[in-house]
């Protein structure tokens, strides 16, 4: 079991362009969610997929944001345009069954400048 | 709104002592899931221990337990014998409604372990 991955781990971009980050989950689950941490903070939702499903998406989650998963494995956050604001650690985590239990990736911690 | 509180941005305790962490939470449900999270400095979330609202049994899990009060909606984390490694953020988290499977989380406690 290699459990929950993202890449990149760490990411640095000037303010206004575009920038992708992915997970890939633990093989066997057929849930997979995104939150944003900002430094200090709990994490917040930001959406979630059930398979290639996405089920629920955050207030949080503007336009500038779009989220994908193909075929129900990997999944990838976008953020277009990004603003200073956007600055966190995205964080991906999934699951499977009936408890809630969520596994959590090491994060994409990105800075805008 | 549901919400989770965790009134302790800190706490410190010494090796081998014990430290209790607070969290009060709000839903109507009657049938929920709560979790308490361990995230260290610069590593991953990982689970510490996992409460079945229908249950009235604490969960515990080696070191840790939990005191668990359905009615006062209070869901706080004891951990036991501290150790170096027990140092990190913990979160209280819980899913804001029984059909959700997000989860809501609080702020976090930073619990700090002094040799």
């Amino acid at each position: 079991d290699t459990g929950v991955s993202q890449d990149p781990r760490h990411k640095i971009t000037k303010r206004g362009q575009n920038v992708t980050f992915r997970c890939d989950p633990i093989s066997e689950h057929n849930r997979l969610y995104w939150y944003r941490q900002t430094l200090g903070q709990g994490p917040e939702f930001l959406t979630y997929f059930q398979n290639e499903a996405q089920l629920e998406k955050s207030r949080l989650l503007s336009d500038r944001f779009s989220a994908e998963r193909p075929k129900g494995s990997f999944s990838t956050l976008e953020i277009q345009r990004t603003e200073q604001g956007d600055s966190a650690m995205y964080l991906c985590a999934s699951g499977i069954g009936l408890n809630n239990e969520q596994f959590f990736g090491p994060g994409t911690r990105l800075t805008v400048l | 709104a549901q919400t989770v509180t965790q009134s302790q941005p800190e706490m410190s305790v010494q090796e081998a002592e014990t430290v209790t962490l607070s969290c009060t939470y709000d839903t109507s449900e009657s049938d929920y899931y709560l979790f308490w999270y361990k995230q260290p400095p610069s590593r991953q979330m990982i689970l510490v221990i996992r409460q079945e609202a229908y249950k009235q049994q604490n969960a515990t899990e080696n070191r840790f337990s939990v005191n668990f009060q359905k009615a006062a909606k209070s869901f706080s984390l004891k951990i036991s014998d501290s150790q170096l490694g027990d140092a990190a953020m913990y979160f209280c988290a819980y899913p804001p409604r029984s059909n959700d499977y997000k989860l809501s989380f609080g702020a976090g406690t930073t619990v700090t372990v002094r040799a």
